[in-house]
């Protein structure tokens, strides 16, 4: 199946510190979401991004669609251990389906 | 508002059998996507409902079939188990088709 290129796919960091990934593709996308899924539950929404160039912020974590659509990343500063868990990005298609095509998720651990 | 539910939470079957898993979408959302999470394919999208009618569906074999009900209720069937049908099932509700999703907490299926 269809998915996006997402990295680091796994990290290892300090509780301090500030955390970056990102998402890239080959296609264009209308919308970026950002969730993050703990063990056996599932994914729950941080950030949506609606436009090109758009920056926006959830407390400590902060999102951006890159302006040629094509890729996003997702910071999150002054990392806390309730941060571990996976980070997914979603990209929506621009036609056809509409559907969302998910990122390969980025693993986070943080070492207190 | 009350989150997307699912039920059951963790299902064990064996080869061969068939199985139903349930979602309720927050209220007000009258679109219902479903998706297998596996560490190895990631998040795959599986089919999307709107007012009772499928409206996207992904690569997945027909022993994988879903249906809506008027009060936009989803079931999701599958037919005839494989082992490799083991994963996370994962339902997610949005207002309309091709709006930010909301997951549930999933179903875990194990196949013997």
């Amino acid at each position: 199946g269809q998915q996006l290129n997402q990295s680091p796919q796994s990290m290892f960091i300090q509780e301090g510190e500030d955390v970056s990934m990102n998402c890239t593709s080959s296609s264009i996308f209308n919308t970026w979401l950002w969730y993050k899924q703990d063990p056996g539950e599932g994914p729950v929404l941080l950030i949506a991004l609606y436009k090109a160039g758009e920056l926006t912020s959830n407390g400590r974590l902060t999102a951006q669609f890159g302006i040629t659509r094509k890729d996003s990343f997702l910071n999150i500063s002054a990392s806390i251990p309730s941060d571990v868990g996976i980070y997914f990005c979603a990209g929506q298609l621009t036609s056809g389906t509409y559907k969302y095509i998910f990122g390969t998720g980025t693993r986070l651990k943080v070492l207190a | 508002k009350a989150g997307v539910t699912q039920t059951p939470r963790y299902l064990i079957k064996t080869r061969g059998q068939q199985v139903t898993l349930s979602c309720s979408p927050i209220s007000g959302h009258r679109s219902v996507s479903w998706y297998q999470q596996t560490p190895g394919q990631g998040l795959q999208f599986l089919f999307e409902y709107f007012s009772e009618t499928q409206r996207n569906k992904g690569n997945f074999p027909g022993r994988f079939s879903g249906r809506q009900f008027s009060n936009s209720r989803s079931e999701m069937n599958v037919s005839t188990l494989e082992l490799g049908d083991s994963a996370l099932y994962l339902c997610a509700s949005s207002e309309l088709v091709a709006d930010t999703q909301y997951f549930g907490p999933g179903t875990r299926l194990t196949v013997l």
